[in-house]
């Protein structure tokens, strides 16, 4: 009964290094969402999506992209990782107009880690 | 930022009813309160909204103030596995479709 799904639950990669985060939802929901979540910090908001190749920065967007392509599929990308961008990172999914009648859907998280 | 006030703890006998508060004085009238909680090592997952009147499903209850300035989050009969953080989230239906969490309440549901 999986209905988002990140690619990764753990990753371990190399500072200088390109990373893709994959998020997938099978519910067709048009908003796509990713957030990183830190001790102390709470939930923060990197990115955004409305719609297919539709994108809005959120509160924390520098050192990373994304890419929508196929409207499951909403990708994060870190240029180059770095050791501050170690942090569990989750991606969520929603129906636009009511935030869904059941609000957002999270994916398990993918723990980054950048040594 | 977010709009909310949330104590930073909170304990509860299991078996009990647990009371969760939350402050939204800057509440505006187009603005739901949602309530979402995280288990550890999971991502957050949806409970209850509401608007103005009192809600109810099968996981918790909501209560909001007539002046809507709080609101009551409550597990009538709270399990170990209730032990979670609590976000309480206010956001305007029909406007920006994100959420901004803040740092939540842990509720810790002791034996």
């Amino acid at each position: 009964d999986v209905k988002v799904t990140q690619s990764s639950r753990y990753l371990v990669k190399r500072t200088g290094e390109k990373v893709f985060l994959e998020c997938v939802q099978d519910m067709d929901h048009e908003n796509m969402f990713w957030y990183r979540q830190d001790p102390g910090l709470g939930l923060r908001l990197i990115y955004f999506s409305y719609d297919v190749k539709m994108k809005e920065k959120g509160d924390i967007p520098e050192g990373y992209s994304v890419s929508r392509e196929k409207k499951e599929r909403f990708s994060l990308i870190l240029e180059s990782a770095s050791t501050n961008q170690t942090s569990m990172y989750l991606c969520a999914s929603s129906r636009p107009g009511t935030g869904g009648v059941y609000g957002y859907t999270f994916g398990s998280g993918t723990r980054l880690t950048v040594v | 930022d977010a709009k909310t006030t949330q104590p930073t703890s909170m304990d509860c006998a299991e078996g009990r009813a647990a009371n969760l508060p939350c402050n939204h004085s800057t509440i505006s009238g187009n603005e739901y309160v949602y309530w979402y909680r995280q288990i550890h090592s999971q991502g957050p997952q949806y409970i209850i909204h509401g608007l103005k009147n009192n809600e109810t499903n099968e996981m918790a209850s909501l209560i909001i103030t007539e002046d809507r300035k709080s609101s009551t989050l409550i597990l009538p009969h709270a399990t170990l596995r209730d032990t979670a953080v609590y976000y309480c989230i206010v956001r305007e239906q029909g406007g920006s479709e994100k959420l901004v969490f803040g740092k939540g309440m842990k509720l810790t549901v002791n034996p």
